[in-house]
């Protein structure tokens, strides 16, 4: 099996733009599909990208996911940042049989 | 509404066993995998493993092999997830989550990721 490797943390102003690395140990990121989680404190997880770059309804364009082959990794850039997208943020993939899931990333919007 | 009801925390001591339960409603239950996911205190999450209720085909990660068994009723749509031998770093958050498209419209489990979790069941090993 493969692991995704995302940083501990991360933190950006408000109204300013972040992203959110996903790398992939083994195996090509383009090969399955790449999943992002918002979780806040004391909630369940949330989707908010799912298919490497597709937004569910009701997630706001300022949202957005990509896969770059050339570092094996995927993104998750969220422009515009405001206080309430402060969460942890959770890359998941599969494998044959197998769901894998990142360490997180804490988001801290200052 | 689609929605995922989990059972009540629970307190157990080393080398018990525990079943979170996961009713579901609001869509066809047999039609989608369901997957457990867990989260220990200030850590990530963690999958445990799916099950197909339509087939009863499980897959479980290789840290829980041999130690968690997930089962489904189909007449009263929930899911379950028993996990035995429990030690005190099972202390933890446990979520089911659902897959977000039908098993006959995608290839493997988690595809497309998972879109409706349950609330969480906390457990707690202690002596």
């Amino acid at each position: 099996n493969f692991m995704l490797t995302q940083p501990h943390s991360v933190s950006e102003s408000p109204g300013k733009t972040v992203t959110i690395s996903c790398t992939r140990s083994s195996g090509s990121i383009a090969s399955n599909h790449v999943q992002w989680y918002q979780q806040r404190p004391g909630s369940a997880p949330t989707i908010v990208i799912y298919e490497d770059i597709q937004r569910p309804s009701g997630v706001p364009d300022r949202f957005s996911g990509s896969i770059d082959s050339s570092s094996n990794s995927a993104s998750l850039t969220i422009s515009g940042l405001k206080t309430e997208d402060e969460a942890d943020y959770y890359c998941q993939s599969y494998d044959s049989r197998t769901v894998v899931f990142g360490g997180g990333t804490k988001l801290t919007v200052l | 509404h689609v929605q995922l009801v989990q059972s009540g925390a629970e307190v157990k001591k080393p080398g018990a066993s525990v079943k979170v339960s996961c009713k579901a409603s609001g869509y066809t239950f047999s039609d989608y995998y369901m997957h457990c996911v867990r989260q220990a205190p200030g850590q990530g999450l963690e999958w445990m493993g799916w099950i197909n209720p339509n087939s009863g085909d499980t897959n479980y990660a290789q840290n829980f092999q041999g130690r968690v068994t997930m089962t489904s009723d189909t007449s009263i749509s929930t899911a379950y997830m028993e996990l035995s031998r429990l030690r005190f770093d099972d202390t933890a958050v446990y979520y089911c989550a659902r897959d977000a498209v039908a098993w006959e419209y995608q290839l493997l489990p988690g595809e497309n990721g998972m879109d409706v979790w349950g609330q969480g069941t906390t457990v707690t090993v202690s002596s």
